[in-house]
């Protein structure tokens, strides 16, 4: 399978833990984008990086969240000190170029008790 | 206003029927036009793809976009019950920041 790979498929985690979230996009693919997905809602885009750049991580909160794309290895999404309104499906998107179509895992069901 | 709106339905139809998916948007920068298909529980999944206004055939699935209207569809002719799903519309103006809408919730009755 060359989808998208995301991991874990669940998490749980308690208020103040930190929620570490892997994406290793398709092969050939150097765009990575992360999205979050609540209840009735349509997906919020996060950030968008590139191979060890972050290009743009305007959907991103500003505390508690970062996102890296190291050279080797997959994307990380991290969350410090997770709160309860952090529990989302959190989906990651790679393309093979800006323009691109983005081809989706299937995603991170985060629950925080 | 919001930069893509869609009809969240839920829509019900019967199998067989053509069903009509809609959204609009706002910034007239926007070239490029998916529509996504996303089981529960599951990511989504790219169906069709275009940049141009018109139409583009696949299958059972036709995507047409209006972009002097701001206004695309897809249709689904002779629907099934594994058509049953949530469709998104995804646009993006050849930025990298790519937009949805909230998603269509179709279920197609045997």
């Amino acid at each position: 399978n060359a989808g998208v790979m995301q991991n874990p498929r669940h998490l749980v985690r308690r208020r103040g833990q930190e929620a570490r979230l892997r994406c290793s996009p398709m092969k050939g693919h150097s765009h990575v984008y992360w999205y979050r997905q609540l209840p009735e809602e349509g997906l919020k885009f996060m950030v968008y990086l590139q191979k060890e750049n972050i290009i743009d991580e305007s959907g991103m909160p500003k505390e508690r969240f970062s996102a890296e794309f190291p050279k080797e290895g997959p994307s990380i999404l991290r969350i410090q000190q997770v709160v309860r309104g952090d529990s989302a499906a959190y989906f990651c998107a790679s393309s093979r170029t800006e323009n691109q179509p983005q081809h989706f895992g299937d995603g991170t069901r985060l629950s925080i008790l | 206003q919001k930069e893509v709106e869609q009809d969240p339905g839920p829509l019900s139809v019967p199998e067989g029927a053509i069903v009509s998916l809609n959204c609009t948007y706002s910034n007239s920068a926007f070239q490029y036009f998916m529509w996504y298909r996303q089981y529960s529980r599951k990511g989504p999944e790219l169906l069709m793809y275009t940049y141009s206004s018109g139409n583009k055939e696949d299958g059972r699935f036709t995507a047409q976009v209006d972009k002097s209207s701001k206004y695309i569809s897809l249709f689904i002719r002779d629907s099934q019950p594994s058509d049953s799903a949530t469709y998104l519309c995804g646009i993006f103006g050849g930025s990298e920041k790519l937009v949805f809408g909230k998603g269509t919730k179709l279920t197609v009755n045997p």
